[in-house]
Formats: structure tokens, sequence, C-alpha cells
């Protein structure tokens, strides 16, 4: 079955403890980005890669890291959390980074839902 | 100003009735134009796209406004599955990390 899949679901830790979010995608997709999702906020971009090596800031990307070192796999890495990290965080790839109209619609894993105490 | 703004609702309406949205933005040089559904507690689905000449899928109508910078999402005879977050999708260029997301509209269908 094609998609993309996040690890853990759920994520409780406290301030200061680095974690790592990973996303794969089974679909040989191109392109990979992570954003998240905040009440009232819709969802907004914190990184994303066009290809393996190639990664880029997306608008909120202070606190976080990623890597894009297999095309299938772009973890999210938090070195030092902190309580305004708690939100709830998808992965997304599309085959191309195109999205134009009949373009490469974005599939989004099923979410992290990550509290910082 | 919000780059992607939508009423948040939510929207009540009974089975059966036509309800619609409207989502506006900010970036007269938008090039595309999306809804996604968003189910509670799970992740955002495309649903539709939404061309220039307006389009239908179903019981879902799309349009676009470039004049007044507003997209609409038309829902006729309502499901009670059709329960969820809409959200607006606008993309600035044609690349997905152009994309810019409203907050979403939430609806609920009752029987």
């Amino acid at each position: 079955e094609a998609q993309v899949t996040q690890n853990p679901r759920y994520l409780i830790t406290v301030t200061g403890k680095k974690l790592t979010v990973t996303c794969s995608q089974n679909m040989n997709h191109e392109y990979m980005s992570w954003y998240r999702q905040d009440p009232g906020l819709g969802l907004r971009q914190i990184y994303y890669s066009m290809n393996v090596e190639v990664t880029d800031k997306g608008d909120v990307p202070e606190g976080y890291k990623v890597s894009r070192k297999e095309k299938r796999n772009f973890p999210l890495i938090l070195e030092s959390p902190s309580p305004n990290q708690t939100s709830l965080y998808f992965c997304a790839s599309s085959l191309h980074v195109s999205a134009g109209q009949g373009g490469s619609p974005l599939h989004f894993g099923n979410g992290t839902r990550l509290t910082v105490t | 100003r919000k780059e992607v703004e939508q009423d948040p609702g939510p929207f009540n309406v009974p089975e059966g009735a036509t309800v619609a949205f409207n989502c506006t933005y900010s970036n007269s040089a938008s090039q595309s134009f999306f809804w996604y559904r968003q189910d509670c507690r799970k992740e955002p689905k495309l649903l539709m796209s939404v061309y220039s000449s307006g389009n239908e899928d179903g019981r879902f109508t799309a349009q676009l406004n470039r004049a007044s910078q507003y997209i609409s999402l038309l829902i006729r005879d309502s499901k009670l599955s059709d329960s969820a977050t809409y959200l607006c999708v606008v993309n600035d260029r044609y690349n997905n990390n152009d994309m810019r997301f409203g907050a979403g509209t939430r609806l609920t269908v009752k029987p």
C-alpha cells in the first residue's frame, strides 16, 4: 500500500531532551516536507526537501533539523525541544515538486502529536 | 493579514443541505488552488484542485475568482460523512514548497 509513515503517533517529552520523528514514504517521491499544525494557524512548513541531500528551510525552521540521506526517509530532529514546539506534526510527500493543475498532490502521513513539558 | 483566510465555522447543517465555503487569499500572483479535507485528528487529504473555469466532482463544485481573490467550495446534498474540516490551499507558484494553507472551515452535517 502506498503511504507515508510517521512515528511515533504520540510523544510526550521534557524540555531539552533530543528527539527524532521519523518519516518514510514508499512511493519513490522526490519531494518531502514537514509541517506543524496549530489551532487557528493552519499548516506551516518547517523544512522541505526536493531530493536526496537537498533540504531547505520553510516558514518556521527555528529549533528543527532535517536530513535526506535516502529518498524514502526524511526525519525531523528537535535537538532541544521547548514547550512552544508542542504541536501536531505532519510529514508529506509528492512525486515531483510541482503541484500545479494536474500535477502532484501532497500525500500526508498520519501525524505526530508532540507535547513538550 | 493572513495569506489565506477562511471562516473557521463551525457550519452545522442538516443532511441534504447545500453548503458553501469561501476562502480569500492575499497574493494576487497565486497560481494554483486546492481544497483538502481533514477529519478530526487525521491527516489532510486532497479533495479537489480548483481550475480557473471552475470544476465539479460529484456533489462538490469548486470555483475560482481571481479578480476578487477568492475560491469557493459548494457541497450539495450533504451527507453525514461530509463532516470534516475543509482546508483551502493556495500555491504561489507551481512548487509544493510555496503552498499556503488556510486554518480550515469546520463542517458538521447532522441527521
